[in-house]
């Protein structure tokens, strides 16, 4: 089965300056990758996702995300963070169905 | 359209006791599936249900199962609660395909004393 990483389990970054979170995913023939966030309060949100095609995906909030096959990896960017994308942020995989394999997340804390 | 709800959001129980909680999806979504969020072991998959089966299941143990009904509603049941039960269950609810997003209901956070 294939499953994600992400590296880094906290980011620190100053509110206007740009950001970027790591992912990780295992081989796979076809992977079905999303990014979903995780704010107090609100539940998990999907932000953006990828199975196929343009390998630069656009998401919600302004944030984007490129599938890079030969490094096995998805990344999360946004150019300019506010403070309000302080939340977590996890890289999952779906296996199959509604079968989701979630990364460890990454808490991203926003500096003033 | 409405959202997944999932009730009651906070329940304390005792170790020993069991436990039932309840997931609606959105309407037309015939996939719900449930998660297992800790601090210590982050976000777990425990199984799926489609059209009223069972179709994915995660590796935990048979104190917890669940059940889907006609008009899609899942419950999942705790029995024999450990104090490690202690979690944020969230359930998801979507439709058929890989492809499609997952909504998540709000949680319910249950505390094993």
């Amino acid at each position: 089965a294939q499953s994600v990483t992400q590296p880094d389990i906290h980011i620190t970054v100053s509110e206007g300056a740009s950001l970027e979170l790591r992912c990780n995913y295992s081989y796979g023939a076809t992977p079905y990758l999303f990014w979903y966030v995780q704010s107090p309060g609100q539940g998990l949100q999907l932000l953006l996702k990828y199975f196929s095609g343009d390998t630069l995906v656009q998401g919600i909030k302004g944030f984007e995300a490129e599938f890079k096959r030969s490094q096995s990896s998805f990344n999360l960017r946004k150019p300019s963070v506010h403070w309000s994308d302080a939340a977590e942020y996890f890289c999952v995989t779906n296996n199959a169905g509604n079968m989701l394999t979630f990364g460890g997340g990454t808490r991203l804390m926003v500096k003033p | 359209k409405a959202g997944v709800t999932q009730t009651p959001r906070y329940l304390i129980k005792t170790r020993g006791q069991q436990v039932t909680l309840s997931c609606s999806p959105i309407s037309g979504h015939r996939s719900v599936s449930w998660y297992q969020q800790t601090p210590g072991q982050g976000l777990q998959f425990l199984f799926e249900y489609f059209s009223e089966t069972q179709r994915n299941k995660g590796n935990f143990p048979g104190r917890f199962s669940g059940r889907q009904f006609s008009n899609s509603r899942s419950e999942m049941n705790v029995s024999t609660l450990e104090l490690g039960d202690s979690a944020l269950y969230l359930c998801a609810s979507s439709e058929v395909t890989r492809e499609t997003e997952a909504f998540f209901g709000q949680g319910t956070r249950l505390t094993v004393v």
